[in-house]
């Protein structure tokens, strides 16, 4: 079946680096993606719809120039975490849609957890 | 999306059938009805999905009510590895994303 990998699967890092999560698509072309973050106990917020060769688009409340979103091929999304601060610390996931599939149908990774410290 | 009301935790035990509930009456005529789980630390699963039908696969079985504002999820006979939040979503109908709401946390105990 569809499989979407992501990359680190945890990453410490200090407050103020940046941090680059990878989501690919491992068999299959994914012209869109999605980014969703979870904090502990709370459910999935999307953060935003990644769109291949195009500008990705945001949730209300996220900052673009923050959360910077790069979907250059059709099997890799990645979101960079820009001057990261402990409040960014979170459960990051990707999805993406299989071709063929019902509408809603979406193949997600298995999650980045962001600790920063 | 349009709003789906579940209940917050359920209890099953092991090799018993768990039916979670999902209540979504103010679901338009051509929405589907979406059901995904996540195992603890886990990205999500996808389970099944369907309009106005019963649908079963090889995972779980839904069941719409006729007039589409509630449906159940069965898992016919529940393990321990199917300990997980269960979601029900109703996507609007040409959205291109989900929106996930807080799910049923279901524990199987053995």
């Amino acid at each position: 079946g569809a499989v979407v990998s992501q990359h680190p699967s945890w990453v410490i890092c200090k407050s103020g680096t940046s941090v680059k999560i990878e989501c690919r698509s491992l068999d299959f072309q994914a012209t869109t993606m999605f980014w969703y973050r979870q904090f502990p106990k709370q459910s999935l917020m999307l953060m935003a719809t990644s769109n291949e060769g195009s500008k990705a688009t945001y949730e209300q409340g996220v900052e673009k120039d923050k959360f910077l979103i790069n979907h250059a091929s059709l099997t890799l999304s990645t979101l960079t975490v820009t001057s990261a601060h402990p409040e960014d610390s979170s459960f990051y996931i990707c999805s993406a849609r299989v071709g063929g599939t019902g509408a809603n149908v979406l193949t997600f990774g298995a999650g980045s957890r962001l600790t920063v410290l | 999306d349009a709003k789906t009301t579940q209940p917050p935790s359920m209890d099953c035990a092991e090799g018993r059938a768990a039916n979670l509930p999902c209540n979504h009456s103010t679901i338009s005529g051509n929405e589907y009805v979406y059901w995904y789980r996540q195992i603890h630390s886990q990205g999500p699963q996808y389970i099944i999905h369907g309009l106005k039908n019963n649908e079963t696969n090889e995972m779980a079985s839904l069941i719409i009510t006729e007039d589409r504002k509630s449906s159940t999820l069965i898992l016919p006979h529940a393990t321990l590895r199917d300990t997980a939040v269960y979601y029900c979503i109703v996507p609007v109908t040409g959205a291109n994303n989900l929106f996930f709401g807080t799910g049923t946390r279901l524990t199987v105990i053995p």
